[in-house]
């Protein structure tokens, strides 16, 4: 069936150090969102990817979409305390069926 | 403008026992959805609904069913809970973009 995986399930950085988390796909996704979860929180909607190889950036966070619109990543840089929670993509296929993925738990230590 | 609000924020129950978690939204959103979050596991879609009077089946149904009573209220019914369904369930609402906005969820433990 349709599913998105995600890499790793965890990650614990000293602050001030980069943080990349990954999705992948088998299939070929319309578009791609990416969605932060703080601890004891609801998810809370980052960025939306839809063009092949796409690139957007919010500060210190970087979204990539693939060019066979396949997989994407979020990269962090220098993490702060304030980027602690779960991060997760959200592949929506061409069905319009849309899969998330399991999450990334990040830490970070002062 | 509350955004999503879910009712209760926690509820134990016993295995069999019903129980319905409250849904709404007051955005004008046509499109609204039932996610259940094991650790582990992310959300997965229990049942959605593209707009007022029709509800679909998500990736795990089993178990639950769903009403949407009116454009702005969107319920989840668990007709005899078990074990299995202790979660945190979140609904969320969405517009003509697949953004969804989440509600802050119902920490639900079935003993």
């Amino acid at each position: 069936g349709q599913q998105v995986m995600q890499i790793p399930q965890y990650q614990h950085v000293q602050e001030g150090e980069d943080f990349t988390t990954y999705c992948n796909s088998s299939t070929t996704l319309s578009n791609i969102q990416w969605y932060k979860q703080r601890p004891g929180g609801h998810p809370v909607f980052l960025i939306q990817l839809v063009k092949s190889g796409e690139v957007k950036k919010q500060k210190r966070l970087t979204f990539q979409f693939g060019e066979a619109k396949k997989n994407s990543s979020l990269h962090i840089t220098a993490t702060q305390t304030t980027d602690v929670g779960t991060y997760f993509c959200a592949g929506s296929f061409n069905n319009n069926d849309m899969r998330f993925g399991a999450g990334t738990r990040l830490t970070v230590k002062p | 403008n509350a955004g999503v609000t879910q009712t209760p924020k926690f509820q134990v129950l016993k295995t069999g026992q019903s129980m319905t978690l409250q849904c709404a939204q007051d955005m004008n959103h046509n499109s609204m959805y039932w996610y259940r979050q094991d650790p582990g596991m992310g959300l997965r879609l229990i049942y959605y609904s593209a707009s007022e009077g029709t509800t679909d089946k998500g990736e795990v149904p089993n178990g639950y069913n769903v009403s949407r009573l009116n454009k702005r209220e969107f319920s989840l019914r668990l007709e005899s809970a078990a074990p299995s369904q202790t979660s945190v369930y979140f609904c969320a609402s969405s517009e003509a973009t697949p953004r969804e906005y989440f509600g802050p969820g119902t920490r639900l433990t079935v003993t």
